[in-house]
């Protein structure tokens, strides 16, 4: 069975220092991982998705890292806003289309 | 589009009560899934669906069924309510050729 841990579970930074959330699993058997913003008492919106084959994928300030053999991702926010005040959730997709979860870190960006 | 919408937003039932918790999309994707999220723990899968017609079980099925009869509807239905079934559950669908899944705003559902 697919165990995905995050770590940390929380986060406090001042705005304009880096983020980095990182994300591991346990069966490097994956189809693709993505990573997920959610927002309190909202959906997940999804933010970057890397197939198994890439090493990282890029959108704006965000940049995801798949180690695929080490079971690690870690995905960078840049100069870091409070709008980036969120919980993110990295998901892990075996072939099926079924989604593993880890338990997210909750992000505090300080004003 | 509207893109993944569920009904209703909120829902309390008391124990032994049924109902259904509705989900649709307007993206024509195959994939359709449901999960439910608990505090402090990730979101676990509940039923998932490929197509039209074919539903299959996820980590958490019990007490809990599916069906599928139209590309656009994915139903959940909750069969005699308990109190371990309080959560907040989610829609998913994903087009097959994308990979990306889009989520639903949610139903939070107590369990008296």
């Amino acid at each position: 069975k697919q165990e995905v841990t995050q770590i940390p579970a929380a986060l406090s930074v001042p705005e304009g220092e880096n983020l980095v959330l990182n994300c591991s699993f346990t069966d490097s058997a994956i189809y693709n991982l993505q990573w997920f913003r959610q927002d309190p008492g909202k959906g997940l919106t999804s933010l970057l998705l890397i197939q198994s084959s890439q090493r990282e994928q890029t959108s704006g300030r965000l940049n995801a890292s798949l180690d695929k053999s080490s079971g690690r991702s870690t995905l960078y926010i840049a100069a870091s806003q409070p709008g980036d005040s969120a919980t993110y959730l990295c998901a892990v997709c075996a072939d099926d289309y079924k989604l593993s979860f880890g338990a997210g870190t909750t992000v505090t960006v300080r004003a | 589009n509207a893109g993944v919408t569920q009904t209703p937003k909120f829902q309390v039932l008391k124990t032994g009560q049924s109902m259904t918790l509705q989900c649709a999309q307007d993206m024509n994707h195959e994939y359709m899934s449901w999960y439910r999220q608990d505090p402090g723990m990730g979101l676990r899968l509940i039923h998932y669906s490929v197509g039209a017609g074919i539903t299959d079980q996820g980590e958490v099925p019990n007490g809990y069924n599916v069906s599928r009869s139209t590309t656009e509807d994915f139903p959940l239905r909750l069969l005699s309510a308990a109190p371990s079934q309080t959560s907040v559950y989610f829609c998913a669908s994903t087009h097959l050729t994308t990979d990306t899944q889009y989520f639903g705003p949610g139903t939070r559902l107590t369990v008296l």
